[in-house]
């Protein structure tokens, strides 16, 4: 299994207050995503990483914001939470190459389970 | 739009009965297709990337073929461990972008 962990895996948290999200990996791998799954939309990505300090939005990325200092560590914070929010959020990683035996394809980790009420 | 769509939404089998998973694609700049497994309450298991018309891969009872449009996942004689999501995801145009389907829910019988 790819060494990705998060934290915390369980969280509930009141509306309008700020969440922080961890992913861990061990891997050295260079992408790190992260994923918001809701019955009916499969898996939606919010923020992408592609290098430290280098990062791009996704497809909904609204209300949410990512940074990532070291290799292995991507952050995900809810500035203000809302009840929409509410999800289970997936880290997940890719060595992000297409040649030379590396791909894009990619492991996840086990899921955080995020209830905003 | 570019879009990736799964079919059908759930899928229940007789245990031996084989089967296919259909997930069409309608994107620019095709880089490759993934199939994943998920099982209850656990993050998406990797098990296929295609990355041209005509690849096959198999793994056990599982083979993934891919075309132009479309990519199906056949299962052979499956069992009632193969009970899972069934996801695809599209990886196009740059390399940053990758589209899921919403998945396949499949239930094998004994």
């Amino acid at each position: 299994d790819a060494g990705i962990t998060q934290s915390p895996r369980h969280k509930v948290t009141e509306t309008g207050t700020p969440v922080t999200l961890r992913c861990h990996q061990t891997e050295n791998h260079r992408y790190m995503y992260w994923y918001r799954q809701d019955p009916g939309h499969g898996l939606r990505l919010i923020h992408y990483s592609y290098g430290v300090k280098d990062t791009d939005k996704g497809e909904v990325s609204d209300g949410y914001s990512v940074s990532r200092s070291k290799t292995e560590d991507f952050l995900l914070t809810l500035e203000s939470a809302t009840s929409s929010q509410t999800s289970v959020y997936f880290c997940a990683i890719s060595d992000g190459r297409l040649a030379g035996g590396g791909s894009y394809e990619q492991y996840f980790g086990p899921g955080t389970r995020l209830t905003v009420t | 739009e570019d879009q990736v769509t799964q079919s059908p939404e759930a899928l229940r089998l007789q245990e031996g009965e084989s089967s296919s998973l259909n997930c069409s694609y309608t994107v620019s700049g095709l880089r490759g297709l993934f199939w994943y497994r998920q099982d209850p309450g656990k993050g998406p298991e990797f098990l296929f990337t295609l990355y041209s018309a005509g690849e096959e891969k198999e793994k056990e009872r599982l083979k993934a073929t891919l075309t132009k449009k479309e990519s199906f996942l056949h299962i052979t004689a499956p069992k009632p461990e193969d009970s899972a999501t069934y996801l695809c995801a599209v990886l196009y145009s740059s390399a940053s972008k990758i589209i899921f389907g919403s998945g396949t829910r499949l239930s094998i019988r004994p």
